[in-house]
């Protein structure tokens, strides 16, 4: 099974920052990587796949990079409804896994 | 507009069973996989089982291997989780989730969810 490691776990910063997240695969998985964003009491949104492939709808402001192992989520300028948690996946194998999250809180 | 509405959650004692339900409209049901994905109550996202859009293929977290049935109903655009040998550790949201075909990869629309818990 492949481990995902988010980083860091929480990520306290203002509105208008720039947020960068981590995500570490314990093996290559090419560019097999997804985001999704999570708020309190809601389903996740798919934002990023194909580790750089903004999903239908997700603002310019939030961006995916990376592959093989290390893959980051920026988003570029906070805007209030970004604060949340936010999750990264792997689809280059089976059993799909998630990383555990990084919460993006409000500073 | 694609919608997935849960349905079958509830409180049960260790070792029953319950089956989940995920009525889906708004698209082609056949051409999607769907999947289902659980959270513990404070905890992150956990996958537990997809199936192709015909139904000929499933994959499951080890998790729940040999406990949790997928399946789906392409008449009745309907997705099903039959979760047997429930353990307290099976307590949370579950969701059904599209996953996308052609255009994207993930799961593209989520349910609202439904709580499963499982104590006695």
């Amino acid at each position: 099974e492949i481990v995902l490691k988010q980083s860091p776990a929480t990520l306290s910063l203002s509105p208008g920052e720039r947020a960068t997240l981590s995500c570490r695969a314990s093996q290559s998985i090419s560019s097999y990587l997804v985001w999704y964003q999570q708020k309190p009491g809601q389903a996740p949104r798919l934002l990023i796949y194909d580790a750089s492939n903004r999903a239908t709808g997700i603002p310019a402001r939030f961006s995916g990079s990376g592959s093989g192992t290390d893959f980051t989520l920026t988003i570029s300028s906070l805007e209030p409804e970004d604060f949340a948690v936010y999750y990264c996946q792997q689809r280059s194998n089976r059993p799909l896994t998630f990383g555990g999250g990084t919460k993006v809180e409000i500073k | 507009e694609v919608q997935l509405l849960e349905s079958g959650g509830g409180l049960v004692q260790p070792g029953e069973s319950l089956r989940l339900s995920c009525a889906a409209s708004g698209f082609t049901f056949s051409s999607n996989a769907m999947t289902w994905v659980r959270q513990a109550p404070g905890k992150g996202l956990e996958w537990v089982s997809v199936i192709s859009g015909s139904g000929g293929s499933t994959n499951y977290a080890d998790s729940v291997k040999g406990r949790f049935t997928i399946s789906r109903d392409n008449s009745k655009n309907t997705v099903f989780l039959q979760m047997n040998s429930l353990r307290a550790e099976d307590t949370a949201v579950y969701y059904c989730a599209r996953t996308c075909s052609l255009s994207c990869s993930g799961e593209d629309f989520w349910g609202q969810g439904t709580l499963v818990t499982v104590s006695s």
